[in-house]
């Protein structure tokens, strides 16, 4: 059981270069997020899905693009990569809506810098 | 809205010392509580989690309890191990929904 998978775990990008960060799980979980570590500043919600068809935003969306066509996948799409994004990227999943407290599984992260 | 706060690290303390890692919380309704771990150069780990006021959540010898008076919720552990070198996030689920809210994260260090 491979639970979350993230690709890659690395990647360095210059300014205005765009990127996709995969995410994939194999748990059949219906809720996916997308998290960005910062020194000091703990995970901060990026974006998340409910489901197939279904995403919204989280704490700090702005740079940032999701789509959701499968109940497996849940990418994360940089359109023009600022220095700003500079961070660890974290994808989690769990059950359904209402299960939270069972907690989340997170993939290994990705580690990207834009220089 | 909901939030978490959690005391600032570093951690520092020796092999056997009692570890205590203060977390409190704000939210509406009844959230669960949660502590992950993050080992160097990985994702988090759920640690423990509790449900409900005066649950009590375990797990590698490290325990919380849900103090919903005092809206705490903090991490002990009688003996840390060199092992136990980590960063620690407090965070809680909504009673509403599914997302969690993490804390800044204490990062522990643990010396021989």
């Amino acid at each position: 059981n491979a639970g979350v998978t993230q690709t890659p775990k690395f990647q360095v990008l210059k300014t205005g270069q765009s990127m996709t960060l995969q995410c994939a799980q194999d748990m059949n979980h219906e809720y996916m997020s997308w998290y960005r570590q910062d020194p000091g500043m703990g995970l901060r919600l990026i974006h998340y899905s409910v489901g197939a068809g279904i995403t919204d935003q989280g704490e700090v969306p702005n740079g940032y693009n999701v789509s959701r066509s499968t109940t497996e996948d849940f990418p994360l799409r940089l359109l023009s990569a600022a220095p700003s994004q500079t961070s660890v990227y974290f994808c989690a999943s769990s059950y359904s809506m209402g299960q939270g407290a069972r907690g989340y599984t997170f993939g290994s992260g990705t580690r990207l810098t834009v220089v | 809205g909901n939030s978490v706060t959690q005391m600032e690290g570093p951690v520092t303390l020796s092999e056997e010392a009692f570890l205590t890692i203060n977390c409190t919380y704000t939210a509406t309704g009844y959230p669960s509580l949660f502590w992950y771990v993050q080992y160097p150069g990985e994702g988090l780990q759920l640690l423990l989690k509790a449900t409900k006021a005066d649950d009590k959540g375990s797990n590698k010898g490290f325990e919380a309890t849900y103090r919903k008076e005092t809206t705490s919720f903090h991490l002990e552990k009688g003996s840390v191990q060199v092992s136990d070198s980590a960063v620690y996030f407090c965070a809680l689920s909504a009673s509403a929904g599914n997302m969690l809210t993490f804390g800044g994260g204490t990062r522990l260090m643990v010396k021989p």
